[in-house]
């Protein structure tokens, strides 16, 4: 069963703007952690922002934020003020206590318009 | 530049052969991780091995087979190449072996073509 869900295969949003990036997870165990890794076009793997489970503040970094709803078992991504080198391909991912692998969702692609 | 390095970046070979990819995590992590990304199944998790042992196991064919080496590196090795083996394989490296915040920290990724 898939365990992440990024429904929006690709974005489009002006420079200086916010975007949402979506993303559902499904796990029965308590105990997990939701990550967030940037692919620009040159390949390599970027690791963005993390949140826990247990976590009740939201994460943030830099321009990077998690809005984590937690019942609703969703871990959005929002990245304000645009830049164009935001442009990539964005990962939720998941990993589990009782598994300890990284599942990762099917990733969106994000165009950062001049 | 993560501090991993995977060897080589680019591999071009043919069906029923068996390659060998290689990756040194960053100084002082324990754990490495190998993906697969390929279009078709997306980014997925393939074997961790933490200080030289097996410690997860993902969607890892039987014709795949990975070690860890006593100076952390680690090898991927594929054999009876079929083409949809073709895709862009990661190793990731962790300071831990299974604390849930254990941020991966990827290789530039060798990209395998099989012909």
């Amino acid at each position: 069963a898939q365990k992440i869900t990024q429904t929006q295969p690709g974005m489009f949003v002006q420079e200086k703007e916010a975007v949402t990036l979506d993303c559902t997870y499904d796990t029965s165990d308590q105990s997990y952690g939701l990550f967030w890794y940037k692919q620009p076009s040159s390949g390599e793997m970027i690791f963005l922002i993390y949140q826990g489970s247990y976590d009740e503040q939201n994460a943030t970094e830099g321009r990077y934020s998690l809005n984590f709803q937690k019942a609703r078992k969703s871990a959005n991504l929002v990245i304000s003020a645009s830049q164009l080198g935001d442009s990539a391909m964005y990962f939720c991912a998941m990993r589990e206590r009782q598994n300890n692998d990284m599942r990762f969702g099917a990733g969106t692609r994000l165009t950062v318009k001049p | 530049d993560s501090g991993v390095t995977q060897t080589p970046k680019h591999l071009i070979t043919a069906t029923g052969q068996r390659v060998t990819l290689r990756c040194s995590p960053r100084s002082g992590d324990l754990s490495v991780y190998w993906y697969q990304q390929s279009l078709d199944q997306g980014l997925q998790f393939l074997i961790q091995y933490y200080n030289g042992e097996e410690r997860a196991k993902g969607n890892i064919l039987e014709r795949f087979s990975a070690q860890q080496f006593p100076d952390l590196h680690s090898e991927l090795n594929l054999s009876s190449l079929e083409l949809g083996d073709s895709a862009l394989y990661f190793c990731a490296s962790s300071a831990s072996g299974t604390a849930l915040y254990n941020e991966q920290f990827f290789g530039p990724g060798t990209r395998l073509t099989v012909l």
